[in-house]
């Protein structure tokens, strides 16, 4: 079956440093992958989705990155934090075909 | 473009009475919908899903929605609501050419009295 890690759970990081965050899937091959913020009292925003290796789309411009190195491997990134950035955020993968995206457990980032 | 609308942010039901929670989208062509589930602090699980087919959708944990296109909506449905489903419920909206890339409603948060 597959399953999907995401870590770290939560972060504390402060205004200014680096960020990243790691996803992997197992039991799948060339899934899609998302990355997406949940701001408090608000819904969830996709931030970034990949369809491949090397294959990444922006949906909304911000001070984060994505790049996928492996095939089941997401990674988001920032070189300087802002306090905005704070939030959950959770990654997810789907198949090619019409599906439903399955989640991750989420990671708290807090920057203070 | 592709919108979906929670229009309670918040809805209290007591244990064992009946729940329904709303969501209507807006795409100009048949949508796939999905109702999904986050307990603090979690990640989301699917509730269930609607692709095509019956219009009528049966879920996990004894949850159903169903699909109304002269309506927009895709009400989620339980009838009778255990405390333990307290917890925030997401409706998103897919695409055929999109895969998993949903767009995900602002979301209900439901809690359960005694």
């Amino acid at each position: 079956s597959q399953t999907i890690h995401q870590w770290p759970a939560t972060l504390v990081q402060p205004v200014g440093s680096p960020l990243s965050l790691e996803c992997t899937v197992e039991g799948t091959s060339n899934p899609n992958l998302y990355w997406y913020r949940q701001a408090a009292g608000r819904g969830l925003q996709l931030l970034f989705y990949s369809v491949g290796i090397g294959q990444i789309s922006s949906e909304v411009p911000q001070n984060l990155s994505a790049s996928r190195p492996q095939d089941r491997q997401f990674i988001l990134s920032s070189k300087k934090l802002l306090l905005s950035d704070s939030g959950f955020y959770l990654c997810a993968w789907s198949g090619h075909s019409p599906n439903e995206a399955f989640f991750g457990q989420g990671t708290r980032l807090t920057v203070v | 473009a592709q919108s979906v609308t929670q229009p309670d942010i918040h809805i209290t039901v007591s244990e064992g009475a009946s729940l329904e929670l709303r969501c209507n989208y807006s795409y100009g062509a048949t949508p796939y919908l999905f109702w999904y589930v986050q307990s603090p602090g979690q990640g989301l699980q699917l509730l269930l899903k609607y692709f095509s087919g019956d219009t009528l959708v049966q879920g996990i944990k004894g949850f159903e929605a169903e699909f109304k296109r002269s309506q927009s909506s895709f009400n989620l449905r339980k009838p009778s609501v255990h405390w333990s489903d307290a917890a925030e419920y997401f409706c998103a909206v897919g695409a055929e050419n999109q895969g998993g890339k949903l767009i995900f409603g602002q979301g209900t948060e439901l809690s359960v009295k005694p």
